[in-house]
Parts: C-alpha cells; structure tokens; sequence
C-alpha cells in the first residue's frame, strides 16, 4: 500500500497569516494516464470531508483562492494564504492512483 | 446538484451485520463509481472499497476482505454496503464518497456495536 505522511500534525495558526501542510507519499503518485491523483480534503468539526483540491492543484468549486495545492511525483504541498477561522479543522491528503486509496493522518489547524 | 443520503444511525450487538445504504442524485448514477470511507471516533479516514456503479465491479480494502460487501441498484441509484461479524472497532461513522477522487460525501451513518 502507498503510505501517505503528513506534517505537521496539529497547526496552530494566527489568523491572517499563512499556513502550509507537507504531505508525502511512499511511492510515485503519477498514473499511467500522466496524470497525478492528489487530493485534499477539509473536515471541520462535526462534518463530513469536503475535497478541496484535485489533481495536486486544482481546487475544487466554490473553494476560496486563498486554498492552493502544489507538488510532483511524491512530495506535495496545501498552502493556505491567510487563515480565516472557518478554515479550523483537520486536513487530510489522499492519493487516488493506486488501489488501495490511502489517507495521511490528517493534519488539525486551529486558530492561536 | 449532486447529492448523497445515506441511511440513519444503527446500534449492533457483537457478530450482528449491517447494512447503511447511500442514495445518489444528481447525476448519471451509472457514470460513476461509489467508495465507503468510515471514521472511529476520533481517528482519521480509513478507505473501506470502491463500487462500480456502472457493472458492479467492486475493490476492497485487504483488511475487510471477507467482512464487507457493497451492492448497487440500479434502479434507485442506491449503493449498499453491508458490513458482517461486526466487533466494537467496527464503531465508526460511515461515509459514501462518488468517483475514484471521492469529489462529494454523504452525511455520513453512525454505526455503533456494543452489547
């Protein structure tokens, strides 16, 4: 299985400021089609996921711009430009290019 | 839009099965496959297998294999997952997810096992 490793693991943010989890994958995350399927979910409290971002960058609609994504091969990034405080909850990444599909641990971003 | 209902929370005793269902709209139902994600309390997100809504063709997590069974009906654009022998680590909130990147979730089931 691919393991995914998220860091950090709880994010203590000021609002306003930036935020940024590292998520990496044990092996190569590209598909035989080119394409690399790196997703990110956010799950605030008391709801279920919602993805955010597909494909590594591609947010997903109605997500604010202040949500980017970025990354190649094993090593991607979620960057937050300025924390809002509904941006509090756990963030997940999840690779969807190989079975099984498999999750980091998710990362918890709370407010300073 | 599209939408996920799942069916409501359940309490099992130890060894019971169960059965959450999850009901799309939306979209074209056979256009897309259905996963199952559950959560324990607490934890994070575990990828439970993946349906093909469009020829049944299903993927299991190795873990479950044996355990678990996902359904489809066609004619209610409705995916089942039944999970069996179920034990007190199987609590956990439920989630159906559509397609292969899980773009939109259901509100998630509770499914608590306790004697």
């Amino acid at each position: 299985d691919v393991e995914m490793t998220q860091s950090p693991l709880s994010l203590p943010v000021t609002l306003g400021q930036p935020a940024s989890i590292s998520c990496k994958s044990s092996q190569s995350l590209v598909y035989s089609d080119g394409n690399t399927y790196l997703n990110w979910f956010q799950q605030r409290p008391g709801q279920s996921p919602r993805r955010l971002i597909y494909k590594v960058s591609n947010r997903d609609s109605g997500v604010p711009d202040r949500f980017s994504g970025s990354g190649s091969g094993t090593d991607f990034t979620l960057k937050i430009s300025r924390v809002e405080a509904e941006d509090v909850g756990i963030y997940y990444c999840m690779q969807g290019s190989h079975w099984p599909r498999t999750f980091g641990q998710g990362t918890k971003v709370e407010i300073k | 839009q599209v939408q996920l209902v799942q069916s409501g929370a359940e309490v099992m005793k130890p060894g019971a099965s169960v059965k959450v269902s999850c009901k799309a709209s939306g979209y074209t139902f056979s256009s897309y496959g259905i996963n199952w994600v559950r959560q324990a309390p607490g934890q994070g997100l575990e990828w439970m297998g993946w349906i093909s809504a469009d020829t049944g063709n299903t993927n299991y997590a190795q873990k479950l294999q044996g355990r678990v069974t996902m359904t489809t009906d066609t004619s209610t654009s409705t995916v089942y997952m039944e999970l069996s022998t179920l034990r007190s680590d199987d609590t956990a909130v439920y989630y159906c997810a559509r397609d292969g990147q899980l773009s939109s979730w259901g509100q998630g089931t509770l499914v608590t096992v306790s004697s």
